[in-house]
C-alpha cells in the first residue's frame, strides 16, 4: 500500500516570498492533517480536513497560511508571505476517518528554510 | 504550561539496558493516549496506545495514571535500533492529537 506522498521534500525561500506544498494521502483515507514541526518540538496541528471540509483550523495563521482539499483527495498548503519563523518541517498525515485519528500515517515532510 | 510535557533527554543507555520515559498532560478531559516514535529526520509513526490497565508489546510497556495525569513508556533490553525520539501524544475531546516535544533516546553498543 502506498504511503502519504508529499512534495517538494526541501524548499529554500527568502522571507516575504510565497511557497506551496502538496500532499496525497493514503487511498481511501477521509481525514487529512497538516502539521508544522519546528526543530526540537513535536508536530503542531495546523489544519484538519474531513473529505473536502475543514474540521479544525484553529491554529492556522490565516493571515498568511491557506490550505485546500478541493476534491477530497490531495491537498495543498500555501504560505504567503513567508516569515523567518516559518522555517520548519511541514508534515501531512492521513487517517481512515476522524474517529481513527489516533492512528495517523505521516508523509516524509517538506523541510522549509526561510532566509 | 505546555499541554503535554516530556523530558527532552537525551537518555544515553547501553544495549540491553532498561529505560523509562515519563510524560505529563494538563487537560484532565483528555480522552486517550499514545506513544509515537520518530527517527532522526523521518516522520512520526504510531508505536502503541496507552491504557489505564497498562499494556505491553514485546519489550515495550506503556502505563497511564489518570489521577496524576501521567503516562510512562518502559523499554526493556534496549537495542541499537531503539535509538529515536519518543513522542507522548494525547487525544483531546475533539479527537485532535496533541504531541509532546519528545524524549530522545540513544542506545550505544
Amino acid at each position: 500500500e502506498a504511503g502519504v506522498a508529499q512534495s517538494p521534500r526541501y524548499k529554500i525561500i527568502e522571507k516575504r516570498q510565497s511557497v506551496a506544498f502538496w500532499c496525497n494521502p493514503i487511498s481511501g483515507h477521509a481525514t487529512l492533517y497538516w502539521y508544522q514541526q519546528i526543530l526540537g518540538q513535536g508536530p503542531k496541528l495546523l489544519i484538519q480536513f474531513q473529505n473536502n471540509g475543514v474540521v479544525d483550523d484553529s491554529q492556522l495563521p490565516k493571515d498568511r497560511f491557506s490550505a485546500e482539499r478541493l476534491k477530497g483527495v490531495d491537498s495543498t498548503l500555501k504560505i504567503q508571505p513567508a516569515k523567518l519563523e516559518d522555517s520548519a518541517v511541514y508534515l501531512c498525515a492521513s487517517s481512515l476517518d476522524w474517529g481513527n485519528s489516533y492512528e495517523q500515517y505521516f508523509g516524509p515532510g517538506t523541510r522549509l528554510t526561510v532566509t | 504550561r505546555k499541554e503535554v510535557e516530556q523530558d527532552p533527554g537525551p537518555f544515553n543507555v547501553p544495549e540491553g539496558a532498561t529505560v523509562a520515559f515519563n510524560c505529563t498532560y494538563s487537560n484532565s478531559a483528555s480522552q486517550s493516549f499514545f506513544w509515537y516514535r520518530q527517527d532522526c529526520r523521518k516522520e512520526p509513526k504510531l508505536l502503541m496506545s496507552v491504557y489505564s490497565s497498562g499494556n505491553e508489546d514485546g519489550r515495550f510497556t506503556a502505563q497511564l495514571n489518570r489521577a496524576s495525569q501521567y503516562i510512562s513508556l518502559l523499554i526493556r533490553d534496549s537495542k541499537l535500533s531503539d535509538s529515536a525520539t519518543y513522542l507522548c501524544v494525547v487525544r483531546d475531546s475533539s479527537y485532535k492529537l496533541i504531541f509532546g516535544s519528545g524524549t530522545r533516546l540513544l542506545v550505544r553498543p
